[in-house]
């Protein structure tokens, strides 16, 4: 039961153009949102969060949408860096004890 | 300010042998957290642990893994018997009380042969 999705397992964009991930999610009660990166052979690092009293957080390149009607998220990196390539992960929880990972999409940023 | 510990970084067993996998929290983190990523898949919750307690076991495979977080040392992901499809990428998180902000670990990558 795949609570949190992430249709696209890849995404190519060239340097200094915008990245935007997306991810949706089935589970109502899930409150608490944030997306974590990912590089080979390293151990998710947090990115941002957005709790769900809010549409919209900002952090520098990365801001974080959130449309609770339509139970989407997305996350905008602009403009993207060549290090930027990475897996992010989307995740989200109701009670802090457990998150439910998305599988993950492959962003390369093209120089 | 060391991060999470996790160790050993790669593990090889043998079917029928037992894993177990180590993790060290962050300084003043007293939850931790264990999660697994199979090949293709994102990350999924096996257990919520705090000092000496389990919280949530609900990922937990029912026979063969078990988990402790003792008053003193680190947490042991423990894994009986292992079989082919134990064979992942071991992910473990901390957090202080209340926290949403979780901290990962670089993982432990078992391949049972």
């Amino acid at each position: 039961d795949q609570q949190v999705k992430q249709n696209s397992p890849s995404l190519s964009v060239q340097e200094g153009r915008i990245s935007i991930l997306n991810c949706d999610y089935t589970n109502s009660m899930f409150d608490y949102f944030l997306w974590y990166k990912k590089y080979p052979a390293e151990g998710p690092t947090f990115l941002i969060s957005i709790s769900s009293i809010k549409d919209k957080n900002e952090d520098g390149r990365f801001t974080v949408f959130l449309n609770k009607s339509a139970k989407h998220l997305s996350l905008h990196i602009v403009p993207s860096q060549p290090g930027d390539s990475a897996v992010y992960f989307c995740a989200s929880t109701n009670t802090g004890n457990q998150f439910y990972f998305g599988t993950g999409t492959s962003l390369t940023v093209i120089p | 300010n060391a991060g999470v510990m996790q160790n050993p970084r790669h593990l090889v067993r043998r079917r029928g042998q037992e894993a177990r996998l180590r993790c060290s929290p962050m300084k003043g983190h007293s939850h931790v957290y264990w999660y697994r990523q199979l090949p293709e898949e994102g990350l999924k919750f096996m257990v919520y642990l705090q000092k000496e307690n389990i919280i949530d076991e609900s990922g937990m495979p029912k026979e063969r893994f078990s988990a402790e977080f003792p008053k003193e040392g680190p947490s042991i992901l423990r894994i009986q018997q292992v079989v082919r499809g134990d064979s992942a990428a071991y992910f473990c998180a901390s957090s202080r009380e209340g926290n949403y902000g979780y901290t990962f670990g670089s993982g432990t990558r078992l391949t049972v042969v």
